[in-house]
């Protein structure tokens, strides 16, 4: 079946490096992507999203980078602060189905 | 803002016991989800619903039913709890082929 995975189940920075989180899909049919922060004990929370019609598309502090060629997916955010310490999960979607499908997740651990 | 809510952060059951999580959307989405979120497994999709009165099964339904009376209401059921439904359970709404946002989670416990 398709899937979204991650290649580092856990990823621990320095406060204020950058940081650099990574996706692969699978599913070319996908066209839609987006990026949750997950907190303990909370809901995930939408950081950035991007369209397969774009590579690139930034936030306040954070970067999505999306490589169709080799179906990859990145989260980068600059100056990373102890308040990004999180899960993030990525997710794909074919919007002609509307059904999301996430990745396990990569736990971000920001040292002060 | 968006905002979704869930009715219990927390709720322990016994085995057997009928289960209502309630979630509540207000920024008139067309679309609902129920996530269960386990350690290892990531978020797996157990029914969505596009419209009122309409209902869609994810990929692990057995066990679960929903209801979706009005657009800004679903509910999930399980209609006679076990203890591998353990676990947290997240709704989601969206506009159509838009973004999902989240509740902030039920954590069921079934003894």
């Amino acid at each position: 079946g398709e899937s979204v995975g991650l290649h580092l189940p856990t990823l621990s920075v320095q406060e204020g490096d950058n940081s650099i989180i990574n996706c692969a899909y699978s599913n070319s049919a996908s066209d839609y992507f987006i990026w949750y922060k997950q907190e303990s004990g909370k809901g995930p929370q939408f950081i950035i999203d991007i369209r397969s019609n774009m590579d690139k598309r930034q936030g306040q502090r954070v970067t999505v980078l999306l490589n169709k060629t080799v179906k990859h997916l990145s989260l980068q955010i600059a100056a990373t602060q102890p308040g990004d310490s999180a899960v993030y999960f990525c997710a794909e979607e074919n919007t002609g189905f509307q059904k999301l499908v996430f990745g396990t997740g990569t736990r971000l651990l920001v040292s002060p | 803002d968006v905002k979704v809510t869930q009715s219990s952060r927390y709720l322990v059951k016994r085995t057997g016991e009928k289960v209502f999580l309630e979630c509540v959307q207000d920024m008139d989405h067309e679309n609902m989800f129920w996530y269960r979120q386990d350690p290892g497994l990531g978020l797996r999709l157990i029914y969505f619903s596009y419209d009122v009165k309409m209902k869609e099964k994810g990929d692990i339904p057995e066990g679960y039913s929903v209801s979706r009376e009005k657009k800004e209401r679903f509910s999930l059921i399980l209609e006679s709890a076990s203890t591998n439904q353990t676990s947290m359970y997240l709704c989601a709404s969206s506009a159509l082929r838009d973004t999902q946002y989240f509740g902030p989670g039920t954590r069921l416990t079934v003894l």
